[in-house]
């Protein structure tokens, strides 16, 4: 299985900013996703980023709040702007193989 | 509608019991079904996919899938305090859309 790294682990933020959060996988990937784990909740998905192509947003999420970058079959980054504390949440990427789906170990934002 | 539907628990079974975990799901365009299993404060690991109709075992897991009722099922045999923990159920087509997920708790 593909191994990720994401990062930041954690951070706390302004209202108001912008916080990017970055995924580096060891292998090349078709498909890279994206979720949000609100506390206490299940993971929802928030859009699938494919290289070379706009990423494909689920109902409830748009682009200007979630910005997605998918530059090669390696890395994607996710902006969470605009932030407000309802934004508080783990966001993880993914990506998914024949095998199953894989998970970053997360970052853990406040906003404060 | 939920695409994915789970009851959220928790489920409490005594130790060396089996645990039963259901799910259902809407969209009939879903080829792959998972079980994740999430510890508190960390990220899902992946226990079992299916994609055919019947069983598929591994090791103490079983994991049942009914096209046609649009039901999967996660079976663990001899369960153990270990195997607390939340376990997600997600499907989909080149996307995988989890349930609410259901809390296990097995006490000695």
């Amino acid at each position: 299985s593909a191994v990720i790294s994401q990062k930041p682990s954690r951070d706390i933020c302004q209202r108001g900013t912008s916080l990017t959060i970055q995924c580096q996988v060891d292998s090349q990937v078709t498909m890279m996703f994206w979720y949000r784990q609100q506390p206490g909740q299940s993971l929802t998905l928030i859009a699938t980023a494919n290289q070379g192509s706009e990423a494909t947003y689920e109902s409830g999420f748009v682009i200007d709040k979630f910005p997605i970058s998918r530059p090669n079959l390696t890395f994607s980054t996710l902006t969470v702007s605009n932030m407000s504390p309802e934004d508080s949440s783990i966001y993880l990427c993914s990506v998914g193989q024949e095998d199953g789906y894989t998970f970053g170990s997360g970052t853990r934002l406040t906003v404060v | 509608q939920k695409e994915v539907e789970q009851n959220s628990g928790p489920l409490s079974v005594p130790e060396g019991a089996i645990a039963s975990l259901n799910c259902t799901y809407s969209d009939r365009g879903s080829q792959s079904f998972f079980w994740y299993r999430q510890y508190s404060g960390k990220s899902p690991e992946l226990i079992m996919f299916i994609y055919s109709n019947g069983d598929k075992e591994d090791g103490r897991f079983t994991a049942q899938l009914n096209k046609a009722s649009q039901y999967v099922s996660l079976l663990i045999r001899d369960s153990q305090p270990s195997d607390s923990a939340t376990y997600l159920c997600g499907g989909g087509y080149n996307k995988l859309i989890f349930g609410a997920g259901t809390r296990l708790a097995v006490h000695p």
